[in-house]
């Protein structure tokens, strides 16, 4: 069964400044999709960034990046020039490429925004 | 409406009490999944739809809990004696077309309180 891990409860950012937050999973699968999801207290799942696994490129949105590591299974998320709006729980979440197309989660990162 | 729609907002029952949540999705998505966020946990999967047909329903956790989608469209996910454990946010989300690579839009969810 696949799984996700999120090691960071919680992390906190100066406002301008970089922060990364970790993901890895395990599955044994060899094409699969990766993503981040933002969860502000409305409660949306917003989709931040996706990863395609065949594709070795990071995927980069704006001020969001992706370190992708296929062969260490670790899938971080860069947020650079951080804002007060970024202050959310991130998930990272997997997904098979075949029927079972149900999103896997792991258990959030609640990032801090200091002003 | 332009996205995913869950109603009610909030839901408060007495232990034992039957409740229904419903979804709307985005129109013309085909896929529509529900997922139940514990306090302070990510999202886990209860069932998945593609149209009218309940293709995976691994994800509920007791014969108490049941989802349909007659029309293909909205959706009702149904607890019956409802117990304190039940108490968690149910997530709604939808997806364009039966492939891996469309992401899922998620409503903001219904808040459900056991008391």
């Amino acid at each position: 069964a696949q799984t996700v891990t999120q090691s960071q409860p919680e992390m906190s950012v100066q406002e301008a400044e970089t922060v990364t937050l970790s993901c890895t999973y395990d599955t044994s699968e060899s094409d699969y999709y990766l993503f981040w999801y933002k969860q502000p207290p409305s409660r949306q799942m917003i989709l931040v960034i996706r990863q395609e696994a065949y594709k070795q490129q990071n995927a980069t949105e704006n001020r969001f990046s992706v370190n992708f590591q296929k062969a260490a299974k670790s899938f971080s998320l860069k947020i650079s020039d951080s804002q007060l709006g970024d202050a959310a729980m991130y998930f990272c979440a997997y997904r098979r490429m075949d029927s079972s197309y149900k999103l896997i989660f792991g258990s959030g990162t609640r990032l801090l925004v200091r002003p | 409406g332009a996205g995913v729609s869950q109603s009610p907002r909030y839901k408060v029952a007495k232990r034992g009490q039957d409740v229904a949540l419903r979804c709307d999705p985005i129109s013309g998505h085909v896929s529509l999944f529900w997922y139940q966020q514990a306090l302070g946990q990510g999202p886990e999967f209860l069932t998945y739809f593609q149209n009218e047909a309940q293709l995976d329903k691994s994800g509920l956790p007791s014969d108490r809990f049941f989802a349909e989608r007659p029309e293909g469209s909205v959706s009702t996910l149904k607890i019956q004696r409802t117990q304190q454990e039940d108490s968690a946010v149910y997530l709604c989300a939808s997806s364009h077309r039966d492939r891996g690579n469309q992401p899922q839009h998620f409503g903001d969810g219904t808040r459900l309180s056991i008391l």
